[in-house]
């Protein structure tokens, strides 16, 4: 149980276009979905927070108009990259948190998406 | 501020030795722990957890984790390391922000190499 997927794995896109980034959780309702980014042999710092049918809450430095974070239902939330630039690339990942979970704070991360901007 | 400090960036050990990963963190309150491994490439995989009684935990793949409150710690051990153990470790400590949600706060992570 408690599995999180993440759509693409990789992604290679051109300079200025835009990028989305889907995140599920397969066998749970997830209430909150969590996306970070990661830069290679960094930590994961968190880019926003997502609750299901409501705004996003970034983290201080995210450019919320650059990075459009969508959480329609309790089993998906989106992230786009819009106007993608090389510095853009990077790991991301992101994690779910189980509604039902006794855990208050656990959450169950996504294998991540590894983008590319040429 | 809540913070997560892993004061080794990387560690090397040989196969069959014990492992001990440091974490120290800094939070006001009774703190969430957690351990994470993620491999290359790979999304984080949860170690174990503490969130309140027993201050010894036991995780998956042979680790546990004590927490120590009069040092703020929470160190990650293994008796006797594989070198399928090579790998990222980070260790996070959950915590509440204003306006009620929670979020996790990782340190920078510790790498580990396994020598054969």
């Amino acid at each position: 149980g408690a599995v999180v997927s993440q759509h693409p794995s990789w992604v290679i896109c051109k300079s200025g276009t835009s990028v989305k980034i889907e995140c599920r959780s397969l066998d749970f309702q997830a209430t909150t979905m969590f996306w970070y980014r990661q830069f290679p042999k960094q930590s994961l710092m968190l880019m926003a927070t997502s609750n299901e049918g409501s705004k996003a809450t970034y983290e201080q430095g995210v450019e919320k108009d650059k990075f459009l974070i969508n959480h329609a239902s309790l089993t998906l939330s989106t992230l786009t990259v819009t106007s993608a630039h090389p510095e853009d690339s990077s790991f991301y990942i992101c994690s779910a948190r189980d509604q039902g979970y006794s855990s208050y704070n656990e959450q169950f991360f996504g294998p991540g998406t590894r983008l590319t901007v040429l | 501020a809540q913070s997560v400090t892993q004061p080794d960036i990387h560690i090397t050990v040989s196969e069959g030795a014990s492992l001990e990963l440091r974490c120290n963190y800094s939070y006001g309150a009774t703190p969430y722990l957690f351990w994470y491994v993620q491999s290359p490439g790979q999304g984080l995989q949860l170690l174990l957890k503490y969130f309140s009684g027993d201050t010894l935990v036991q995780g998956i793949k042979g680790f546990e984790a004590e927490f120590k409150r009069s040092q703020s710690s929470f160190n990650l051990r293994k008796p006797s390391v594989h070198w399928s153990d090579a790998a990222e470790y980070f260790c996070a400590v959950g915590a509440t922000v204003s306006g009620g949600y929670n979020k996790l706060i990782f340190g920078a992570g510790t790498r580990l190499a396994v020598h054969p």
